[in-house]
């Protein structure tokens, strides 16, 4: 089946290390998209890449690092500088391109815990 | 950058009842997205609306987008306990292909 698929779905991690979350997508979509889920806060973006090799900033990138290697995957690292990593954290694609529908496809999500 | 206020925060309604969430814009719609999230997992894509006066419907679902574009409502008829969650309007964002969302409304619907 195509879709998204998110790694590990729950974490848990001490103060002070890094974290990686996976993002897998076999839609052959172009973008990706890392968005931080915080009760009443909504969704908040955090990176986005348009095509494989680059990426931008969102609005809430300090603390959070990306890489797009390939066409397929987008993760993304939850630094120590990252001040409150606690949250949901969701993945998503689209088509991109100029046959973008403007449709997001989102993974389940990964929720991560610092203790 | 583009703010999107959603009301009421949260709802109760009684299972067969009709419910309308609004989702409100500070700048025009060029393109509104409806999803629904259960809670703890991802977002599922409802509809997405572009034209003012546009109306699309699925099953019980009803969206519309105001004619000045900057206003959109979700319409559910005789509601039941698998339309529980949370509904979150999307809006284009002026870079790129990302979203801008509201809050979201957070739905339960009781027997």
């Amino acid at each position: 089946d195509g879709g998204i698929t998110q790694s590990p779905k729950y974490l848990f991690r001490k103060e002070g290390q890094n974290v990686t979350l996976s993002c897998e997508q076999n839609l052959n979509h172009d973008a990706m998209y890392w968005y931080r889920q915080d009760p009443g806060q909504g969704l908040r973006l955090i990176y986005y890449s348009q095509i494989v090799n680059d990426f931008q900033k969102g609005d809430i990138a300090e603390g959070y690092s990306v890489s797009r290697e390939k066409k397929e995957s987008f993760p993304l690292t939850v630094t120590s500088a990252q001040k409150n990593p606690t949250a949901f954290y969701l993945c998503a694609s689209s088509i991109g391109g100029t046959q973008n529908t403007g449709e997001l496809f989102f993974g389940e999500g990964s929720r991560l815990t610092v203790l | 950058s583009q703010e999107l206020e959603q009301s009421p925060q949260s709802l109760i309604v009684q299972e067969g009842k009709n419910l309308t969430i609004n989702c409100t814009s500070s700048k025009t719609l060029y393109g509104l997205y409806w999803y629904k999230q259960k809670y703890g997992e991802g977002l599922i894509f409802l509809m997405m609306l572009q034209k003012g006066g546009e109306e699309k419907s699925h099953e019980k679902i009803t969206a519309k987008l105001d004619e000045k574009k900057q206003q959109s409502s979700l319409h559910i008829t005789a509601s039941q306990p698998s339309h529980a969650g949370i509904y979150l309007c999307g809006a284009d964002r002026n870079s790129g292909y990302a979203l801008n969302f509201g809050k979201g409304t957070s739905l339960l619907v009781t027997p």
